[in-house]
């Protein structure tokens, strides 16, 4: 299993372009979730989905968007990047939401927006 | 959005010393304490997962209790070595909130 994968693993940005972050898991975990993180401050939700076809937000989800077409994967658009969105963005799968169960983190992927 | 505090921030012990961070989360509707460790340039991964006031977990040097009545979560290091430097985040799962983080506890042992 190659459990969560995330591309790219970095990446520069120029504000106002748009870019969709990969995620896809093969664990056929029906929770998914993208999380950023920043100096300082914990991992903070951004969008999460329960099931394909299901996506709600989460803690700071304005300015991206996502879609659930599949059980594996679980891409995050940047619509119009802004220099507040740099950071480092993590998607993350579980067998459920929350609760007991354990989420898996993919690698990262490095965001720089200039 | 729940408030889920760590202290300290970061923490430099020597090699052999045993060390100790604390989690602080709502206690309110609590459901689940999870523990993840997370090194520099990887992906956390998930230590402990504990439910019930007064649980605890164990793995090799590393021990967690937790106490659900006042919101806090103790994560132990016994005997601590260089490669047990890393993250260690804690998240709080409480009923009718999504998961939520503390910002870490940055922990450097030094050979």
């Amino acid at each position: 299993n190659a459990g969560v994968t995330q591309t790219p693993k970095f990446q520069v940005l120029k504000t106002g372009q748009s870019m969709t972050l990969q995620c896809a898991q093969d664990m056929n975990h029906e929770y998914m979730s993208w999380y950023r993180q920043d100096p300082g401050m914990g991992l903070r939700l951004i969008h999460y989905s329960v099931g394909a076809g299901i996506t709600d937000q989460g803690e700071v989800p304005n300015g991206y968007n996502v879609s659930r077409s599949t059980t594996e994967d679980f891409p995050l658009r940047l619509l119009s990047a802004a220099p507040s969105q740099t950071s480092v963005y993590f998607c993350a799968s579980s067998q459920g939401q929350g609760g007991l169960e354990t989420q898996y983190f993919g690698p990262g992927t490095r965001l720089l927006v200039l | 959005i729940l408030n889920v505090e760590q202290s300290p921030q970061s923490l430099h012990v020597q090699e052999g010393d045993s060390t100790n961070f604390t989690c602080s989360f709502p206690s309110s509707n609590f459901y689940a304490l999870h523990w993840y460790r997370w090194e520099t340039a990887k992906s956390p991964e998930a230590l402990f997962v504990m439910t019930l006031n007064g649980d605890e977990k164990k793995k090799g040097r590393i021990s967690a209790t937790l106490n659900t009545k006042e919101g806090y979560s103790y994560l132990y290091i016994k005997g601590s070595q260089p490669e047990d430097s890393a993250t260690y985040l804690c998240a709080s799962d409480n009923y009718g909130q999504n998961f939520v983080f503390g910002p870490g506890t940055r922990l450097s042992v030094l050979p």
